[in-house]
């Protein structure tokens, strides 16, 4: 069964530090890959999307993520971290079905920024 | 212009009771998926809508139900209350069918079930 991983349950980084949130699937072709985040009481918000080409994709507001078939990961990076920036971040499947496709969330990576 | 945008924000209800929860798009999008997030399951999606009819359908008991109207707009059903149907409830629109178009969400309803 195709599944989704984020095995960082919650990270907290300083202020103007690196970032890298992990992000692992199972399928047996290569999927639809996405990155959300949600702020508190705010629905999900698109980051970047990877669907075929160059396997390094830029997103929005600083970050980008990088698709390794070998590995089936596709992992987000941010080179420097901004308080605004604590938030949970889904990393997303969409599997392509005969008539329809099947979009699976992994469970979030809760991120904290300390001062 | 006007993004997703859900009503209620809030709800409570009790057992056994039904809920509609309503989601307007936004402009011009003619897809509505729905999501339900609790922190035990995640994020789980409910079903999709594009045209006014249910081109996709996730794992969720008959109880859950939606429908489309002409100008796009969406309503989500709940019947029969169970308390784990507490969750938040959110809504995302697009402009072409499927969840692998970039999806917009709405802030979500909180269903709070007693």
């Amino acid at each position: 069964a195709q599944s989704v991983t984020q095995p960082d349950i919650h990270i907290t980084v300083s202020e103007g530090a690196s970032l890298e949130l992990r992000c692992n699937y199972s399928y047996g072709a290569t999927p639809y890959l996405f990155w959300y985040v949600q702020s508190p009481g705010q629905g999900l918000q698109l980051l970047l999307k990877y669907f075929s080409g160059d396997t390094l994709v830029q997103g929005i507001k600083g970050f980008e993520a990088e698709f390794k078939r070998s590995q089936s990961s596709f992992n987000l990076r941010k080179p420097s971290v901004h308080w605004s920036d604590a938030a949970e971040y889904f990393c997303a499947v969409v599997t392509m079905k005969t008539s329809y496709d099947k979009v699976i969330f992994g469970p979030g990576t809760s991120l904290s920024v300390i001062p | 212009k006007a993004g997703v945008t859900q009503t209620p924000r809030y709800l409570i209800k009790t057992r056994g009771q039904q809920v509609t929860l309503s989601c307007s798009p936004i402009s011009g999008h003619r897809s509505v998926s729905w999501y339900q997030q609790t922190p035990g399951q995640g994020l789980q999606f409910l079903f999709e809508y594009f045209s006014e009819t249910q081109r996709n359908k996730g794992n969720f008991p008959g109880r859950f139900s939606g429908r489309q109207f002409s100008n796009s707009r969406s309503e989500m059903n709940v019947s029969t209350l169970e308390l784990g149907d507490s969750a938040l409830y959110l809504c995302a629109s697009s402009l072409a069918r499927g969840t692998s178009y970039e999806q917009y969400f709405g802030p979500g309803t909180r269903l709070t079930v007693t």
